[in-house]
Protein backbone atom coordinates (compact mmCIF):
# COMPACT_ATOMS: atom_id res chain seq x y z
CA UNK A 1 0.00 0.00 0.00
CA UNK A 2 1.35 3.35 -0.70
CA UNK A 3 2.07 5.89 1.44
CA UNK A 4 1.33 9.43 1.93
CA UNK A 5 2.94 11.36 -0.64
CA UNK A 6 4.58 14.69 -0.54
CA UNK A 7 6.26 16.90 -3.33
CA UNK A 8 8.41 18.91 -3.73
CA UNK A 9 11.00 17.37 -1.41
CA UNK A 10 13.38 20.21 -0.90
CA UNK A 11 12.55 23.82 -2.08
CA UNK A 12 15.00 26.88 -2.23
CA UNK A 13 13.21 30.28 -2.46
CA UNK A 14 13.77 34.37 -1.61
CA UNK A 15 11.75 35.98 1.08
CA UNK A 16 8.54 37.13 -0.62
CA UNK A 17 8.69 34.73 -3.32
CA UNK A 18 5.27 32.52 -2.89
CA UNK A 19 5.66 28.84 -2.39
CA UNK A 20 3.33 25.76 -2.76
CA UNK A 21 3.49 21.98 -1.04
CA UNK A 22 1.28 19.05 -2.42
CA UNK A 23 0.10 15.88 -0.55
CA UNK A 24 -1.24 13.34 -1.81
CA UNK A 25 -2.85 10.99 1.12
CA UNK A 26 -3.11 7.24 2.05
CA UNK A 27 -6.20 5.87 -0.20
CA UNK A 28 -9.25 5.91 1.94
CA UNK A 29 -7.95 8.51 4.40
CA UNK A 30 -10.92 10.66 5.26
CA UNK A 31 -8.74 13.05 7.51
CA UNK A 32 -5.35 15.19 6.25
CA UNK A 33 -3.03 16.56 8.95
CA UNK A 34 -0.51 19.28 7.63
CA UNK A 35 2.19 20.31 10.22
CA UNK A 36 5.40 22.34 10.23
CA UNK A 37 8.66 20.94 11.90
CA UNK A 38 11.23 23.13 13.46
CA UNK A 39 15.00 21.79 13.34
CA UNK A 40 15.00 20.24 16.60
CA UNK A 41 11.63 20.18 17.33
CA UNK A 42 8.63 17.78 17.43
CA UNK A 43 5.65 18.61 14.17
CA UNK A 44 3.32 21.29 15.33
CA UNK A 45 -0.29 21.16 14.16
CA UNK A 46 -1.05 23.83 11.15
CA UNK A 47 -4.51 22.45 9.84
CA UNK A 48 -7.12 19.74 10.08
CA UNK A 49 -9.24 18.38 7.58
CA UNK A 50 -12.07 16.14 7.67
CA UNK A 51 -13.11 15.61 4.26
CA UNK A 52 -12.90 18.63 2.13
CA UNK A 53 -13.78 20.98 5.24
CA UNK A 54 -10.65 22.56 7.26
CA UNK A 55 -11.73 21.73 10.74
CA UNK A 56 -9.22 22.72 13.02
CA UNK A 57 -6.89 25.89 11.63
CA UNK A 58 -6.43 27.73 14.46
CA UNK A 59 -2.81 27.11 14.11
CA UNK A 60 -2.43 28.49 10.76
CA UNK A 61 -0.82 31.82 10.10
CA UNK A 62 -3.88 33.07 8.08
CA UNK A 63 -2.14 36.42 6.51
CA UNK A 64 0.09 34.50 4.98
CA UNK A 65 -0.41 30.64 4.88
CA UNK A 66 -3.65 29.29 3.15
CA UNK A 67 -4.51 25.48 2.25
CA UNK A 68 -6.90 23.65 0.44
CA UNK A 69 -8.34 20.39 0.00
CA UNK A 70 -10.86 19.70 -3.11
CA UNK A 71 -12.63 16.59 -3.54
CA UNK A 72 -11.36 15.52 0.25
CA UNK A 73 -8.38 13.60 -1.42
CA UNK A 74 -5.01 15.83 -2.29
CA UNK A 75 -4.00 18.86 -0.24
CA UNK A 76 -2.14 21.88 -1.40
CA UNK A 77 -0.41 24.62 1.20
CA UNK A 78 0.29 27.65 -0.11
CA UNK A 79 2.75 30.32 1.47
CA UNK A 80 2.76 33.93 -0.08
CA UNK A 81 4.57 35.74 0.83
CA UNK A 82 7.64 33.52 2.45
CA UNK A 83 9.48 34.95 5.41
CA UNK A 84 13.11 34.11 6.41
CA UNK A 85 11.08 32.39 9.59
CA UNK A 86 9.27 29.92 7.30
CA UNK A 87 12.05 27.69 6.74
CA UNK A 88 11.17 24.13 8.31
CA UNK A 89 10.08 20.79 7.05
CA UNK A 90 6.03 20.53 6.15
CA UNK A 91 5.12 17.39 7.02
CA UNK A 92 1.34 15.71 5.63
CA UNK A 93 -0.42 13.67 7.50
CA UNK A 94 -3.50 11.15 7.14
CA UNK A 95 -5.65 9.19 8.99
CA UNK A 96 -8.49 7.37 8.88
CA UNK A 97 -10.82 8.66 11.83
CA UNK A 98 -13.28 6.04 12.10
CA UNK A 99 -12.42 4.82 15.92
CA UNK A 100 -11.75 7.05 19.05
CA UNK A 101 -7.80 7.13 18.73
CA UNK A 102 -7.22 7.21 15.00
CA UNK A 103 -3.45 6.58 14.06
CA UNK A 104 -1.91 9.23 12.02
CA UNK A 105 1.11 8.40 8.94
CA UNK A 106 3.50 11.01 8.00
CA UNK A 107 4.48 11.30 4.32
CA UNK A 108 8.59 12.44 4.06
CA UNK A 109 7.73 16.04 4.37
CA UNK A 110 9.17 19.14 1.98
CA UNK A 111 12.25 21.03 3.25
CA UNK A 112 11.87 24.92 2.96
CA UNK A 113 14.70 27.45 3.06
CA UNK A 114 13.95 30.47 2.89
CA UNK A 115 17.04 33.21 1.92
CA UNK B 1 3.78 25.59 29.32
CA UNK B 2 4.51 21.97 27.38
CA UNK B 3 2.12 19.31 27.68
CA UNK B 4 4.92 16.59 26.71
CA UNK B 5 8.63 16.58 27.75
CA UNK B 6 10.93 13.86 26.48
CA UNK B 7 14.27 12.85 28.23
CA UNK B 8 17.15 12.96 27.59
CA UNK B 9 17.12 15.17 24.32
CA UNK B 10 19.91 13.01 23.17
CA UNK B 11 21.45 9.18 24.49
CA UNK B 12 24.39 7.80 23.03
CA UNK B 13 25.11 4.30 23.69
CA UNK B 14 27.05 1.65 22.86
CA UNK B 15 25.99 -1.28 20.96
CA UNK B 16 24.34 -3.90 23.15
CA UNK B 17 23.94 -1.35 25.90
CA UNK B 18 20.24 -1.18 26.80
CA UNK B 19 18.38 1.71 28.06
CA UNK B 20 14.78 3.77 28.36
CA UNK B 21 14.03 7.51 26.95
CA UNK B 22 11.28 8.91 28.84
CA UNK B 23 8.00 10.98 28.01
CA UNK B 24 5.91 13.08 30.71
CA UNK B 25 3.07 14.55 29.98
CA UNK B 26 0.47 16.80 31.89
CA UNK B 27 -2.64 16.63 29.97
CA UNK B 28 -5.69 15.25 31.56
CA UNK B 29 -7.94 12.72 29.72
CA UNK B 30 -5.23 11.02 27.41
CA UNK B 31 -6.57 9.17 24.26
CA UNK B 32 -3.44 7.88 22.93
CA UNK B 33 -0.27 8.36 23.62
CA UNK B 34 2.36 7.31 20.60
CA UNK B 35 6.11 6.90 19.69
CA UNK B 36 7.06 7.44 16.24
CA UNK B 37 10.96 7.08 14.79
CA UNK B 38 11.92 9.51 12.56
CA UNK B 39 14.86 9.50 10.45
CA UNK B 40 17.29 12.44 9.22
CA UNK B 41 15.14 14.08 6.07
CA UNK B 42 12.28 11.62 6.40
CA UNK B 43 8.81 12.06 8.24
CA UNK B 44 8.18 10.01 11.52
CA UNK B 45 7.53 6.92 11.59
CA UNK B 46 4.64 4.99 13.18
CA UNK B 47 5.65 2.75 16.16
CA UNK B 48 3.38 2.30 18.98
CA UNK B 49 0.22 3.48 20.40
CA UNK B 50 -0.79 2.97 24.21
CA UNK B 51 -4.40 3.95 25.47
CA UNK B 52 -4.09 3.02 29.18
CA UNK B 53 -2.00 2.94 32.55
CA UNK B 54 -0.59 -0.48 32.92
CA UNK B 55 -0.34 -1.01 29.01
CA UNK B 56 2.86 -2.59 27.50
CA UNK B 57 3.64 -2.60 23.54
CA UNK B 58 6.81 -4.43 21.88
CA UNK B 59 8.43 -4.46 18.56
CA UNK B 60 11.83 -6.14 17.56
CA UNK B 61 13.88 -4.48 20.61
CA UNK B 62 11.73 -1.86 21.41
CA UNK B 63 9.36 -2.25 24.09
CA UNK B 64 6.41 0.85 25.36
CA UNK B 65 5.10 1.38 28.77
CA UNK B 66 2.51 3.69 30.08
CA UNK B 67 1.46 4.88 33.48
CA UNK B 68 -0.85 7.54 34.12
CA UNK B 69 1.71 10.81 33.83
CA UNK B 70 4.52 9.02 31.72
CA UNK B 71 5.77 6.42 29.11
CA UNK B 72 8.73 5.18 28.39
CA UNK B 73 10.46 3.39 25.29
CA UNK B 74 12.82 0.49 26.42
CA UNK B 75 15.71 -0.43 23.83
CA UNK B 76 17.29 -3.91 24.31
CA UNK B 77 20.34 -5.03 23.20
CA UNK B 78 20.40 -1.59 20.89
CA UNK B 79 22.18 -1.93 16.82
CA UNK B 80 23.41 1.14 14.56
CA UNK B 81 20.15 0.68 13.29
CA UNK B 82 18.30 1.69 16.22
CA UNK B 83 19.85 5.02 15.33
CA UNK B 84 17.15 7.66 14.98
CA UNK B 85 14.85 10.47 16.74
CA UNK B 86 12.14 9.39 18.71
CA UNK B 87 9.33 11.31 19.02
CA UNK B 88 6.35 11.20 21.84
CA UNK B 89 2.89 12.47 21.33
CA UNK B 90 -0.41 12.93 23.12
CA UNK B 91 -4.06 12.98 21.69
CA UNK B 92 -6.53 13.83 25.16
CA UNK B 93 -10.14 14.65 25.64
CA UNK B 94 -10.32 18.84 25.60
CA UNK B 95 -8.18 19.13 22.94
CA UNK B 96 -9.49 19.44 19.15
CA UNK B 97 -10.25 15.61 18.79
CA UNK B 98 -7.75 13.89 16.84
CA UNK B 99 -4.61 16.49 16.71
CA UNK B 100 -1.65 15.31 18.10
CA UNK B 101 0.73 17.46 20.86
CA UNK B 102 4.32 16.38 20.00
CA UNK B 103 7.20 16.19 22.31
CA UNK B 104 10.48 17.80 21.01
CA UNK B 105 12.01 13.68 20.70
CA UNK B 106 14.98 12.47 21.71
CA UNK B 107 18.12 11.57 19.76
CA UNK B 108 19.44 8.65 20.04
CA UNK B 109 22.82 7.48 18.40
CA UNK B 110 23.93 3.75 19.57
CA UNK B 111 27.81 2.83 18.58
CA UNK B 112 28.87 -0.33 16.80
Amino acid sequence: EAGVVQSPRYKIIEKKQPVAFWCNPISGHNTLYWYRQNLGQGPELLIRYENEEAVDDSQLPKDRFSAERLKGVDSTLKIQPAELGDSAVYLCASSNRGSLVDTQYFGPGTRLTVL
Amino acid sequence: EDQVTQSPEALRLQEGESSSLNCSYTVSGLRGLFWYRQDPGKGPEFLFTLYSAGEEKEKERLKATLTKKESFLHITAPKPEDSATYLCAVQYHGGSQGNLIFGKGTKLSVKP
